[in-house]
C-alpha cells in the first residue's frame, strides 16, 4: 500500500522562483493537510483541506496556496520563493471521524537560495 | 493558545535500560493527544491516541499514560531499533482534527 506519496522529494530553488508540491493518499481520507517541519519549531500546520474543492488557513499560511481539485490529491504552491521557505514539508491525510489519526509522507525537502 | 512541551529534547539510554518521555500540554479542552514515531528522512509513524486522564496503551516495548496535564511514553528494556524521535501532538475542542505537536525527543539507544 502506498498510503501518502509526496513528490518531489529533494528540490532546491532560487528566491523568487515557484513550485508545486504534489501530495497523494491512496486511502479515500476526506481531510488532507500540509505541515512544514524545523529545526527548533516542531511541525506547523500550513494549510488543511476537509474535502474535495475546499481549503482552509492552518498556522503560517502566508506565501503559500493550496487546491484540492481532486479527493486524493493536495497541492502545494509557492508563488515566490523566500529562503525563509527552506524546510522540509510534509503531507498527512485521516478520516472526518474525531481523532482519526493522520497518516504522513515521507516529505519533501526544499532549499531555497 | 493551545501549547505542547516535550522533555528532555534528547535521551540517550543504553540497550535495557528503562526510561520515559514527557508531554505536557496545555489546551482549551483536550480532545485526543497522540504519539508519534520518526525516523531520519521519514514522515511521523503513528502509535497511540489517548483520550482521557487515566487511559493507557501499549505496543511492544512503549506504554503511553495520560493525566489531565502530561503524557508519558515509558519505553522498557528499550533496544537499539527504538531510536527515533518521538513526538507528541494534541487536538482540542473546537479545533476540528487539526493536530498542535511538540517539538520531539530525540531518543539514542546504544548497545
Amino acid at each position: 500500500n502506498a498510503g501518502v506519496t509526496q513528490t518531489p522529494k529533494f528540490r532546491v530553488l532560487k528566491t523568487g522562483q515557484s513550485m508545486t508540491l504534489l501530495c497523494a493518499q491512496d486511502m479515500n481520507h476526506e481531510y488532507m493537510y500540509w505541515y512544514r517541519q524545523d529545526p527548533g519549531m516542531g511541525l506547523r500546520l500550513i494549510h488543511y483541506s476537509v474535502g474535495e474543492g475546499t481549503t482552509a488557513k492552518g498556522e503560517v499560511p502566508d506565501g503559500y496556496n493550496v487546491s484540492r481539485l481532486k479527493k486524493q490529491n493536495f497541492l502545494l504552491g509557492l508563488e515566490s520563493a523566500a529562503p525563509s521557505q527552506t524546510s522540509v514539508y510534509f503531507c498527512a491525510s485521516s478520516y472526518v471521524a474525531r481523532n482519526q489519526p493522520q497518516h504522513f509522507g515521507d516529505g519533501t525537502r526544499l532549499s531555497i537560495l | 493558545e493551545d501549547q505542547v512541551t516535550q522533555s528532555p529534547e534528547a535521551l540517550r539510554l543504553q540497550e535495557g535500560e528503562s526510561s520515559s518521555l514527557n508531554c505536557s500540554y496545555t489546551v482549551s479542552g483536550l480532545r485526543g493527544l497522540f504519539w508519534y514515531r520518526q525516523d531520519p528522512g521519514k514522515g511521523p509513524e503513528f502509535l497511540f491516541t489517548l483520550y482521557s486522564a487515566g487511559e493507557e496503551k501499549e505496543k511492544e516495548r512503549l506504554k503511553a499514560t495520560l493525566t489531565k496535564k502530561e503524557s508519558f511514553l515509558h519505553i522498557t528494556a528499550p533496544k537499539p531499533e527504538d531510536s527515533a524521535t518521538y513526538l507528541c501532538a494534541v487536538t482540542a475542542t473546537g479545533g476540528g482534527n487539526k493536530l498542535t505537536f511538540g517539538t520531539g525527543t530525540q531518543l539514542k539507544v546504544e548497545l
